[in-house]
């Protein structure tokens, strides 16, 4: 168990339609990270939020956003979703913004149909 | 951009062998070097990891070695598990600006199946 958390495990949605994946980062842990895993881009990074203030983005799209929240837990909200965002979302924290180990949680499935 | 290059899987191997999964990178400065590994249903773990040139990481009878003049940083294990058996990520993150280390950058991942 890394002490990440995420919910929903799972999640089944429709074209078109807006959700909201949660995180909650091992205690103490300062920075948030979001991953992406797909069967065709691999694991790749979306963005990253450090004490509440975004620090780093990667290939995320315009649809998705997020934030961190003053008890540090963080939310990726994907919206106008299409067949494509289907994937595994990974959120990751560490201790610092440039700490070297990062811990995963267990990621959200999320099925767009 | 930084970029890592893994071997493609899957890798079949009987309990008891030899295992080496090649990975290979791309970074424009001083990257520090990690292996994950992910079990079925499960996130990823921190294998090991290795921060500057010659370094070795190990853990759970599994080595790398931080090789910057090949530019490589290949796992192996002298003796694989039924256990093992799971999907392996080498990835690099590198030092940058003010954000401090970047994000992790994956290969692609290689799956590792040991049979009994």
């Amino acid at each position: 168990d890394s002490g990440v958390t995420q919910t929903p495990k799972h999640l089944i949605t429709a074209t078109g339609q807006r959700v909201t994946l949660r995180c909650s980062p091992r205690s103490g842990d300062l920075s948030v990270y979001w991953y992406q895993q797909s069967l065709d881009q691999g694991l790749q990074f979306l963005i990253q939020y450090y004490n509440g203030e975004e620090r780093a983005k990667g290939n995320i799209l315009e649809r998705f956003s997020a934030q961190q929240f003053p008890d540090l837990h963080s939310e990726l909200n994907l919206s106008s979703l299409e067949l494509g965002d289907s994937a595994l979302y990974f959120c990751a924290s560490s201790a610092g913004q440039g700490a070297y180990e990062q811990y995963f949680g267990p990621g959200t499935r999320l099925t767009v149909t | 951009g930084d970029s890592v290059t893994q071997m493609e899987g899957p890798v079949t191997l009987s309990e008891e062998a030899f295992l080496t999964i090649n990975c290979t990178y791309t970074a424009t400065g001083y990257p520090s070097l990690f292996w994950y590994v992910q079990y079925p249903g499960e996130g990823l773990q921190l294998l090991l990891k290795a921060t500057k040139a010659d370094d070795k990481g190990s853990n759970k009878g599994f080595e790398a070695t931080y090789r910057k003049e090949t530019t490589s940083f290949h796992l192996e294990k002298g003796s694989v598990q039924v256990s093992d058996s799971a999907v392996y990520f080498c990835a690099l993150s590198e030092l940058g600006g003010d954000t401090g280390r970047r994000a992790l950058t994956f290969g692609s991942g290689t799956r590792l199946q040991v049979q009994p």
